[in-house]
Formats: structure tokens, C-alpha cells, sequence
């Protein structure tokens, strides 16, 4: 696609559900980052993806937080058992299979309630 | 473990005015440096980026300044203007591809 595309663009959940949200990179590109941005926060690392390697999983904050990506184009990142902590603007980008100059999503507005 | 730090947090500048955030890194190994602007609402978007073999980058208003040594880098605005009004993040390479983002600099352009 043009862009990055992240669905839903909004989600209100109530604590303890399971959440899923939706990243469809730009096309051709073989690297997909997640971050999190919390009210007023800046932009903390969760995980990403590169081609077939093994995804860098480093940044998620607990078990609960998971990730995947299909035929190396869109990703989903789970939150299981979602607690108040977790709301947040989810973000994602993707690069060109070289670390200059992600392109990002709109993001996907988490509230937990 | 990585970490990049930004000041200041909030800067407010009349109109016309210049404006520079700084941001400071931990890991010698970093070696692509850009800044994203973020505007409310929206989603951060690059607006110069800097490779550890320049010192310096400008592109019309906009400059970035490189110190490897000291690992500072810094992004200057000349001549600002209301439309300048965002958060700006700084963000460091860490290993081959993921960024090590600042806590991000409010800035306000005052008419």
C-alpha cells in the first residue's frame, strides 16, 4: 500500500479481554516495528521484525504481549488480559530493510477501562 | 542497557526566533541519528536524520549537529514559525535497525 496501515484505529476494551491489533506495511518492505506511546510519553520499543530472522522481542514489557508476522508483510500484536496500564497509542512502522527512516502508522488508540 | 535523553521537555520561542533540543546517547555503537515531529493527533513523521560520518546536516530551516565524541547530537530550527508547534523525538540506532527514541521536546512557536 501507500503507507503504513494500522486497524482498528481505535479500540475500548474491558480489563482482563484480549485484545488484537493490525499492521500492514508499506509494500516491499521487509523490516516492521512496534512502539508504544503512552499519554504525553515518547515512544517506547515493543518488538520488531526483519525478513526471516528471528524477531528482536526485547522491548515487550510482559508474557502477556505477543506478535507475530505472516508471510512477511502484515503483523499482529496481541495483548492478552489487557490491564489499565496498557492503554496507550500503539504505533507501527516499517523500513526498507535498512534502519533509515522508519515510515509509521497512524496508530491504533488502546483505552482499557 | 540504550538510552536517549532530550531537553528540555517544553520550549516555548516568539515567532522568528530559533529553537535547539539536544539529546545525548549510550551506546558508541549508534551511528544513524533521526528526528521525528509529531504533531497532536497525529503520527511522527522524519524530518532530518544524521549518518555518524557527517558532522552536520541542513535542509532549508532545519539543521542537525552531530558530536560523536561527546555523543551528543542536536536539532536546530531558525526562524521559527506557529506551524513549528510539535513534539519533536530524537532516537538513536541501536544495533542494525531498532531505535532508541528520546522522551521528545515540546515545542511552542508564540505568534
Amino acid at each position: 500500500g501507500a503507507g503504513v496501515s494500522q486497524s482498528p484505529s481505535n479500540k475500548v476494551t474491558e480489563k482482563g479481554k484480549d485484545v488484537e491489533l493490525r499492521c500492514d506495511p508499506i509494500s516491499g518492505h521487509t523490516a516492521l516495528y512496534w512502539y508504544r506511546q503512552s499519554l504525553g510519553q515518547g515512544l517506547e520499543f515493543l518488538i520488531y521484525f526483519q525478513g526471516n530472522s528471528a524477531p528482536d522481542k526485547s522491548g515487550l514489557p510482559s508474557d502477556r504481549f505477543s506478535a507475530e508476522r505472516t508471510g512477511g508483510s502484515v503483523s499482529t500484536l496481541t495483548i492478552q488480559r489487557t490491564q489499565q496500564e496498557d492503554s496507550a497509542v500503539y504505533l507501527c512502522a516499517s523500513s526498507g530493510g535498512s534502519p533509515y527512516g522508519y515510515t509509521f502508522g497512524s496508530g491504533t488508540r488502546l483505552t482499557v477501562v | 542497557g540504550e538510552n536517549v535523553e532530550q531537553h528540555p521537555s517544553t520550549l516555548s520561542v516568539q515567532e522568528g526566533d530559533s529553537a535547539v533540543i539536544k539529546c545525548t546517547y549510550s551506546d558508541s555503537a549508534s551511528n544513524y541519528f533521526p528526528w521525528y515531529k509529531q504533531e497532536l493527533g497525529k503520527r511522527p513523521q522524519l524530518i532530518i536524520d544524521i549518518r555518524s560520518n557527517v558532522g552536520e546536516k541542513k535542509d532549508q530551516r532545519i539543521a542537525v549537529t552531530l558530536n560523536k565524541t561527546a555523543k551528543h547530537f542536536s536539532l536546530h530550527i531558525t526562524e521559527t514559525q506557529p506551524e513549528d508547534s510539535a513534539v519533536y523525538f530524537c532516537a538513536a540506532t541501536s544495533g542494525t535497525y531498532k531505535y532508541i527514541f528520546g522522551t521528545g521536546t515540546r515545542l511552542k512557536v508564540l505568534a
